[in-house]
């Protein structure tokens, strides 16, 4: 099992749906939780952190917590074509190195 | 404040010949991350270093693969005699503390491609 999975994708939405982003880690202990958007050819950028159960809210982004089933989500409202990316989970394992681990990422397409 | 410094921004190399790529971070920033994405694939952590220490380089290949963060100026990622499946992307990011309530910014990226 990887530490850290998100589905490949191409998820695929059209214009003004919510997308929805699922990631699951295997580390039960873990604390920090980070979503990172990738554009084709780009680097990564923060979009949000999360530490704790329950839902945080920026903008049209909310990701969701949950470590009792060890899963972290993004969901982006009203999507538009500019939020095609990649989204990429990160995870602060809970070893001594805490090492961020990270997903393959997900690919997501906002059709207009 | 100038984010994440990476250069060269691309490369070319011929097979056999060094490649050296440099990381300046944010200011404040103490922590350096390198990472490789090979194209349509995921981040690969390769190393992770404060200055003047190597904290984890789990990630780099035994060979021919070093890294280093001195006391004064950037981090430089050395890649000695290259072979056409170095050809990638390479990420540095950096944090102010260590991995946890400490972001990473990434830079640009480095593109090295080996001929």
């Amino acid at each position: 099992q990887k530490e850290v999975e998100q589905n490949s994708g191409p998820l695929s939405v059209p214009e003004g749906a919510i997308a929805s982003l699922n990631c699951t880690y295997s580390d039960r202990v873990s604390q920090s939780f980070f979503w990172y958007r990738q554009y084709s050819g780009k680097s990564p950028e923060l979009i949000m952190s999360i530490y704790s159960n329950g839902d945080k809210e920026d903008g049209r982004f909310t990701a969701q917590l949950n470590k009792a089933s060890q899963y972290v989500s993004l969901l982006i409202r009203d999507s538009q074509p500019s939020d095609s990316a990649t989204y990429l989970c990160a995870v602060i394992n809970a070893g001594n190195n805490r090492k961020l681990i990270w997903g393959l990422g997900t690919s997501l397409a906002v059709n207009p | 404040n100038a984010g994440v410094m990476q250069n060269p921004r691309h490369l070319v190399r011929r097979r056999g010949q060094e490649a050296r790529l440099r990381c300046s971070p944010m200011k404040g920033h103490s922590h350096v991350y390198w990472y490789r994405q090979l194209p349509e694939e995921g981040l690969k952590f390769m190393v992770y270093l404060q200055k003047e220490n190597i904290i984890d380089e789990s990630g780099m290949p035994k060979e021919r693969f070093s890294a280093e963060f001195p006391k004064e100026g950037p981090s430089i990622l050395r890649i000695q005699q290259v072979v056409r499946g170095d050809s990638a992307a390479y990420f540095c990011a950096s944090s102010r503390g260590a991995p946890g309530a400490n972001v990473l910014t990434f830079g640009a990226g480095s593109r090295l491609t080996v001929l």
